[in-house]
């Protein structure tokens, strides 16, 4: 069964950062890219992040370029965003979520989601 | 902003066929690109529903089914029931942005 657990989220005041983790199982993580999505209060889904399985290469939405940083160890099969100067607009719930193969650009599995609220 | 646009929100009586529609361009869309289908009920991560533009993941119930023509998608759910009452997202990807991409999300109603 696959599982994606995601942690590391909280309260943060605007410019301070965070990193959030989802760990993975029931899958092959090594051959499928990840990606991290996130849903703002009462507000549609946003596709931040994501990763390819077969070199590790990168892809950011614009909202987030500069800023996150997203990673994968695949001896711990776990993902990882690592999130810096954050701002009021970033508060959202960010979702782990594993594409169907590399880069295949569908999500079928997603975890439960991570509550990120950046605020003074 | 969505690069992909769906109606607000669509509302039908159990028993009944409701439909939506996810528009896109033809940088996404219309440039070939799958279209998949996400069910968020309350409260909850999202699921998938469809992918590839008409297949159903194995548990999905065949009252759900999608299309694609063009620049533009399909959700439609016959048999509307009380459970169906959710959130949908339709989701492809855009070469123009290098990104992936969501529609703005519909509410079904069942009345």
């Amino acid at each position: 069964e696959v599982q994606l657990l995601e942690s590391g989220g909280g309260f943060v005041q605007p410019g301070g950062s965070l990193r959030l983790s989802c760990a993975a199982s029931g899958f092959t993580f090594t051959t499928y890219a990840m990606s991290w999505v996130r849903q703002a209060p009462g507000k549609g889904l946003e596709w931040v992040s994501a990763i390819r399985a077969f070199d590790s290469s990168t892809s950011y939405a614009d909202s987030v370029k500069g800023r996150f940083t997203i990673s994968r160890d695949n001896f711990k099969n776990t993902l990882y965003l690592q999130m810096n100067s954050l701002r009021a607009e970033d508060t959202a719930v960010y979702y782990c979520a594993k594409d169907d193969g590399d880069s295949v650009y569908l999500f079928d599995y997603w975890g439960q989601g991570s509550l990120v609220t950046v605020s003074s | 902003q969505s690069v992909l646009t769906q109606p607000p929100s669509v509302s039908g009586a159990p028993g009944q066929r409701v439909t939506m529609s996810c528009t896109g361009s033809s940088s996404n869309i219309g440039a070939g690109y799958d279209v998949h289908w996400y069910q968020q009920l309350p409260g909850t991560a999202p699921k998938l529903l469809i992918y590839g533009n008409i297949n159903r993941p194995s548990g999905v119930p065949d009252r759900f089914s999608g299309s694609k023509s063009g620049t533009s998608a399909s959700l439609a759910i016959t048999g509307l029931q009380a459970e169906d009452e959710a959130d949908y997202y339709c989701q492809s990807y855009d070469s123009s942005l290098s990104a992936y991409v969501f529609g703005t999300g519909t509410k079904v109603t069942v009345l």
